[in-house]
């Protein structure tokens, strides 16, 4: 089994629906939790920080930790065709080595 | 600033050359790191630096080599290239390891015949 487990998609909804994204893993010491967006044959951008528990909100981007049930979201508002890319999310702790803890990736595609 | 630059962006090897995958980054970041990037496997680290002259390997090293003689510089070195490092190679840097954003470089995509 995998530290962090991520539905590979695609994901394809239209334009304007709400998206939730998802990971979930078994590593309860993890205390930070990343999601990068990556765009077709670009290399990976952080998109949402998170520290420990709760959520974070930037813009139509919201990140929600649930550390009880090891599981971590990405929901997007309003969506656009813009967001069209593969979203990877990743984690650690400070006894992790200096290696985050990636999951797979789950493709998104926005239908105009 | 540049960020994170690699060069080369596409590179065809047969089944045994050898080769150096560079990077470089002008943000005076101590960490740097390659990763690998495979259809449905993520992103697997293959080494990592946290300074000048310290490396240590991730979860994929075999069949690779780094040094770090300056903050800029982090090339990777493939010693005998085989049809299972065909992938696209990703260099990384940030001011820390785990806990810190990851600034990636565009890529180099690698095909090993």
């Amino acid at each position: 089994q995998k530290e962090v487990e991520q539905d590979p998609g695609p994901l394809s909804v239209p334009e304007g629906a709400i998206v939730s994204l998802n990971c979930t893993y078994s590593n309860s010491a993890f205390q930070y939790f990343m999601w990068y967006r990556q765009y077709s044959r670009k290399g990976p951008e952080l998109l949402m920080y998170t520290y420990s528990s709760g959520n974070k909100e930037d813009g139509r981007f919201t990140a929600q930790v649930d550390k009880s049930s090891k599981y971590i979201s990405l929901f997007i508002r309003d969506s656009q065709p813009s967001d069209s890319a593969t979203y990877l999310c990743a984690m650690s702790n400070t006894d992790s080595n200096y290696q985050l803890i990636w999951g797979a990736g789950t493709k998104l595609i926005i239908k105009p | 600033n540049a960020g994170v630059t690699q060069t080369p962006k596409f590179q065809v090897l047969k089944t045994g050359q050898s080769m150096t995958l560079q990077c470089a980054q002008d943000m005076n970041h101590e960490y740097m790191s390659w990763y690998r990037q495979d259809p449905g496997m993520g992103l697997r680290l293959i080494h990592y630096s946290v300074g000048a002259g310290i490396t240590d390997q991730g979860e994929v090293p075999n069949g690779y080599n780094v040094s770090r003689s300056t903050t800029e510089d982090f090339p990777l070195r493939l010693l005998s290239a085989a049809p299972s490092q065909t992938s696209v190679y990703f260099c990384a840097s940030g001011t820390s390891g785990a806990t810190d954003t990851q600034y990636f470089g565009p890529g180099t995509r690698l095909t090993v015949l």
